[in-house]
């Protein structure tokens, strides 16, 4: 049954890369990794989303090696306003099923 | 501008008095679910659906109907609330299941005496 690990928390200062990685064991080679980005009070809102190698976007990079095992987040040159919960989303089409990671937050200080 | 709603955004209520929470979008997506999330818990997935009368079970339904008898609308049940069932709840929808992007909605805050 596949399951899905992300650091509980993490601190950053700003102006630094953050990278938050997401343990996938048991994925298939089409099974979708998304992440979201979630503020107090608000829903989970899309970030990046990729099946392998590297996705880049304006805001974030997604890094996924040749196993599968884990993907990272990169979040280049962080800001306080970064601050905020990162959910990992695993779409199992082998399975038929999501799995959402518990979520890593975030913490960018001055 | 696309968007998924829901209401009430906070509800107070007491053990067994049946409550709806409603969910709308203006996608026209196929797929939409509904989450709750608990700190330390992160989301769980409580029911989904695929289409109009087409529902499934999620990771943690007990407790929680659902019905899609539109394709934008998908409110959520709870026929006889209990305090474990105090939560943050979400709706979210997309083109598909296991691939594309969801939408969530505000979320529900919801306080179960």
């Amino acid at each position: 049954l596949a399951k899905t690990t992300q650091p509980i928390s993490m601190d950053s200062y700003e102006g630094q890369e953050v990278n938050i990685t997401c343990s996938h064991n048991n994925i298939a080679t089409n099974d979708y990794i998304t992440w979201y980005q979630q503020f107090p009070s608000q829903g989970p809102r899309f970030i990046i989303q990729g099946y392998k190698t590297k996705v880049t976007n304006e805001v974030a990079s997604l890094f996924i090696p040749a196993d599968r095992k884990s993907s990272t987040l990169s979040l280049p040159r962080v800001s306080l306003s970064d601050t905020a919960v990162y959910y990992c989303l695993v779409g199992l089409w082998s399975q038929g099923n999501l799995i959402f990671g518990k979520g890593t937050k975030l913490s960018v200080k001055p | 501008e696309a968007q998924v709603t829901q209401n009430p955004r906070y509800l107070i209520t007491v053990t067994g008095k049946k409550l709806t929470v409603t969910c709308s979008q203006n996608m026209n997506h196929e797929y939409m679910s509904w989450y709750r999330q608990d700190p330390g818990l992160g989301l769980r997935q409580i029911y989904y659906s695929m289409n109009v009368e087409v529902t499934d079970k999620g990771d943690v339904p007990e407790g929680y109907k659902v019905s899609r008898k539109e394709k934008r609308n998908f409110p959520l049940i709870l026929e006889s609330p209990s305090p474990n069932q105090t939560s943050l709840y979400f709706c979210a929808s997309s083109w598909d299941r296991l691939q594309e992007t969801q939408y969530f909605g505000p979320g529900t805050r919801l306080l179960v005496l």
